[in-house]
């Protein structure tokens, strides 16, 4: 068990809707991480937040947004949903702001998009 | 802009025996590499890093990686394989050419080790 929980597990949505997925750090950590893991693009990194401000951004549509709150929790926003958005949605904490520093992943969030 | 490649979708091994699992890079500046593993039905997890030093570096679970600048890889490395190490593993790579703040992951390798 990494320490980094994720809600929910499962999550199953028409096209055009809009979902919020969530996740809790490791107690301690300040950065989270968001990653979609699909079969056609696999892992790719999306947005990462240090101590409630953005600082790195990668493939993230426009159509998806996040943010983390004071308490250090964090939501990924995906809205205007499309078929290709089902993926695993992965959440991960760090102590330190860089990439450079080691990640705890969190068990994922399964996105299936009807 | 970095780039990472897994040349092998799938390793099978023999339980015991050495294995390797390899990842070449592509970046503008000096690299930062990390390999991932992935269990079934889990989430990723680290295994180890190469940020500077020493080229031999030693992880989690006698796994071990040599990072080689002039053939730009970071293969993965292990001297006897355990039918536990059956995963998915990635390689990632970020580029700290001119503060780039991205990541990136191979596509996966699928290791398999029978016993």
């Amino acid at each position: 068990d990494s320490g980094v929980t994720q809600t929910p597990k499962h999550l199953i949505t028409a096209t055009g809707q809009r979902v919020t997925l969530r996740c809790s750090p490791r107690s301690g950590d300040l950065s989270v991480y968001w990653y979609q893991q699909s079969l056609d693009q696999g892992l790719q990194f999306l947005i990462q937040y240090y101590n409630g401000e953005e600082r790195a951004k990668g493939n993230i549509l426009e159509r998806f947004s996040a943010q983390q709150f004071p308490d250090l929790h964090s939501e990924l926003n995906l809205s205007s949903l499309e078929l290709g958005d089902s993926a695993l949605y992965f959440c991960a904490s760090s102590v330190g702001g860089t990439l450079d520093n080691e990640q705890f992943f969190g068990p994922g969030t399964r996105l299936t998009v009807l | 802009a970095q780039s990472v490649a897994q040349p092998e979708d799938q390793v099978n091994v023999a339980e015991g025996n050495p294995l390797t699992v390899k990842c070449t890079y592509s970046v503008s500046g000096n690299p930062y590499l990390f390999w991932y593993v992935q269990y079934p039905n889990r989430g990723l997890q680290f295994l180890l890093k190469y940020i500077t030093g020493d080229n031999l570096v030693k992880g989690s679970y006698g796994f071990e990686a040599e990072f080689n600048k002039s053939q730009t890889s970071f293969h993965l490395k292990k001297p006897s394989a355990l039918v536990s190490d059956s995963a998915l593993y990635f390689c990632a790579v970020r580029d700290t050419f001119k503060n780039n703040n991205d990541m990136r992951f191979g596509a996966g390798t699928r290791l398999t080790v029978k016993p």
